[in-house]
């Protein structure tokens, strides 16, 4: 998984909760970002983030804030947790610097499947 | 509206034949097209990527397809084994970082 780690792997939660989801990469990459991914959809970009501190909302941020204080960690929380944030997520790294077809590619962690009860 | 379009939903093969999925896309400015392979319970894996300049790449028995001019493009497994069950994601990038447009994946499953 072109070593990009995720946290927990599995979560069970109840509504209402505060949740911490943690991605961690080893590849030094600039980008990195948060998706969910449910049945019937494509993956959907929650938030992205293109360097330490920055971040900005994806399609579907609501209810959703992140942060990356370093490099290789991209944190993402649900402030409130509700039982339509009941989904996989996954996280992606991409390095632009590159030239050519290795532009934009993006690689994928293991996922966290979160059920909020 | 950037959208990816894949079809068939889902597809049951016999192990050994081949199949052929589609993708339609309407993503401007377009970058480049992935396919990946996403096993259940695991991330996406880039199969194949193609720029606007190829219209065709391929990964071992995996060949993938690109026509820019009517946006389309197409996977072919050949001689596909039970391993190739898993779903295949269309992915559009446009021209910079957080442009990226997802198909809904298309389900295979191989079957002996």
């Amino acid at each position: 998984d072109a070593g990009i780690t995720q946290s927990p792997r599995h979560k069970v939660t109840e509504t209402g909760t505060p949740v911490t989801l943690r991605c961690h990469q080893t590849e030094n990459h600039r980008y990195m970002y948060w998706y969910r991914q449910d049945p019937g959809h494509g993956l959907r970009l929650i938030h992205y983030s293109y360097g330490v501190k920055d971040t900005d909302k994806g399609e579907v941020s609501d209810g959703y804030s992140v942060s990356r204080s370093k490099t290789e960690d991209f944190l993402l929380t649900l402030e409130s947790a509700t039982s339509s944030q009941t989904s996989v997520y996954f996280c992606a790294i991409s390095e632009s610097n590159l030239l050519g077809v290795g532009r934009n590619e993006q690689f994928f962690g293991p996922g966290t499947r979160l059920t909020v009860l | 509206k950037n959208q990816v379009e894949q079809s068939p939903q889902s597809l049951i093969i016999l192990e050994g034949k081949n199949c052929t999925l589609q993708c339609n896309y309407t993503v401007s400015p377009f970058s480049n097209l992935r396919w990946y392979k996403q096993d259940t319970g695991r991330g996406p894996v880039s199969l194949t990527i193609m720029t606007f300049s190829e219209n065709t790449k391929s990964n071992g028995r995996y060949t993938a397809t690109l026509d820019a001019d009517t946006k389309q493009s197409s996977l072919h497994i050949t001689a596909s084994q039970l391993s190739d069950s898993a779903s295949y994601i269309c992915v559009v990038s446009g021209s910079t970082f957080n442009q990226f447009y997802f198909g809904t994946g298309t389900s295979l499953t191989v079957i002996p």
